[in-house]
């Protein structure tokens, strides 16, 4: 079975520059998630999607940040324009509901993302 | 407030040598899970545990093995005999009841020395 991939694995931009990750999550996992891990810092929250819907999108930075779902099969991430502090290594990671909560989740090699 | 603190950033241990990664959380839940991650060099997280705040019992899986004592809110993760290949960053993560997402330390650089 295929685990959870994201495209390109890594990305190097500019300033003011557009970026879209994409994620695809292991096949038939309703969850997906998106966290961000800034260098040295914790790897931090930034949405959930339940199949193709916004759950929690709490943790998303700004409006420079548009996720979506379309389909609730791959989901993409797009940072427009980009700024330096967008920098650091993006995971996306996908699981299936759990009764009771506390399921796994599985994460993706993330996108390693440089913005200059 | 939800929080995870691993406190050691970075570890070096000859092989053979025992090692243990701490973990301490903080939540104001009741149920709450608990997970270990481990991140090669290859980047992907791998899921390593996962435990339920209502099972203390400690956990042995080979050469790695858990503590989980929620008297002190720890649950720290020990690797016996360790080998150049348990090279990588190890993250301890909490996920509560009352929603889905993970709170995560920051990682532990742990690097083996052959």
């Amino acid at each position: 079975e295929a685990g959870v991939t994201q495209f390109p694995s890594h990305s190097v931009i500019e300033k003011g520059q557009t970026v879209t990750l994409r994620c695809d999550p292991i096949s038939g996992h309703d969850n997906l998630y998106w966290y961000r891990r800034v260098m040295g810092k914790e790897i931090k929250f930034l949405l959930h999607f339940v199949k193709e819907s916004k759950q929690d999108e709490s943790g998303m930075p700004n409006n420079r940040f548009l996720a979506e779902r379309t389909g609730g099969t791959y989901s993409t991430l797009k940072v427009q324009p980009a700024e330096l502090e967008d920098s650091g290594v993006y995971f996306c990671a996908s699981s299936q509901p759990r009764t009771g909560g506390g399921e796994t989740q599985y994460f993706g090699p993330g996108t390693r993302l440089l913005v200059l | 407030a939800q929080k995870v603190t691993q406190a050691q950033t970075e570890i070096s241990v000859v092989e053979k040598e025992d090692v243990t990664l701490d973990c301490v959380y903080e939540t104001r839940d009741t149920t709450y899970y608990l997970f270990w991650y481990k991140q090669p060099p290859s980047g992907e997280l791998v899921f390593l545990i996962r435990r339920n705040s209502f099972d203390e019992q400690n956990e042995i899986s080979g050469r790695y093995s858990w503590n989980f004592q929620k008297s002190t809110s720890s649950f720290n993760f020990t690797i016996t005999a360790s080998q150049v290949v348990d090279s990588a960053v190890y993250f301890c993560a909490l996920s509560e009841i009352t929603g889905n997402q993970f709170y995560f330390g920051t990682g532990t650089s742990l690097t083996v020395i052959p």
